[in-house]
């Protein structure tokens, strides 16, 4: 599985966009990006993944570079109980191996 | 529903104690996966396993023994050849497929006294 590279923490108003990105230079043509988050003491928890196109749902957006060698995941209301770490992680799930996981990116909202 | 179920929640062990943490998933899912996270850090991994009767060691499999008998059961034991367990532990599984997503529990806390 590919390794991926994310910025230790950010900051993000409340009600403004978050912009995460995360770095998957290595990535194989069949690995698809996934986004999770964890909130303190939890699981994490799925967000959303994609191949190549950019994908929308009802918690976020993901927009991967043409290349593919990066991503940005966008929260674009953020909200104080977006406060989490947020991993981007790469895998092909048809073919399971070791599922790593970074150090993800701490997001800080604030009113 | 279907998910994942850790137990205990919180545990404590005495040193030189074997403890057992258990994951059950009931969502028909063939990879199972063991994570160790410490405060502050991110999810190391443990074992993992892709079938029943089949298991592979992780990053930091020292210290740790696994069983994969059923496969919706994935019971993590810490023995005590582990010298630094107090840590938060994470189960998860995937179906096969390529645009499966993870599945996680909710987490053991185990605090070694």
């Amino acid at each position: 599985d590919a390794k991926t590279t994310q910025p230790t923490s950010m900051d993000c108003a409340e009600g403004r966009a978050a912009n995460l990105p995360c770095n998957h230079s290595t990535i194989s043509g069949n690995e698809y990006v996934y986004w999770y988050r964890q909130i303190h003491s939890q699981g994490p928890q799925y967000i959303i993944h994609g191949l190549k196109n950019n994908e929308t749902n009802e918690m976020a957006s993901l927009i991967i570079t043409e290349d593919r060698k990066s991503s940005t995941l966008i929260l674009p209301h953020a909200t104080l109980r977006d406060t989490a770490v947020y991993y981007c992680i790469v895998h092909n799930a048809g073919n399971n191996r070791k599922l790593i996981w970074g150090l993800g990116t701490s997001l800080g909202v604030n009113p | 529903d279907g998910g994942i179920t850790q137990s205990p929640k919180y545990l404590f062990r005495k040193e030189g104690q074997n403890v057992t943490l258990s994951c059950e998933q009931n969502l028909n899912h063939d990879a199972m996966y063991w994570y160790r996270q410490d405060p502050g850090q991110g999810l190391r991994l443990i074992y993992y396993s892709q079938i029943v009767n089949d298991f592979q060691k992780g990053d930091i499999a020292e210290g740790y023994s696994v069983s994969r008998e059923k496969k919706e059961s994935f019971p993590l034991t810490v023995t005590s050849a582990q010298k630094n367990p107090t840590a938060f532990y994470l189960c998860a599984s995937i179906r096969d497929g390529a645009r499966n997503t993870i599945y996680f529990g909710e987490g053991s806390w185990l605090t070694v006294v």
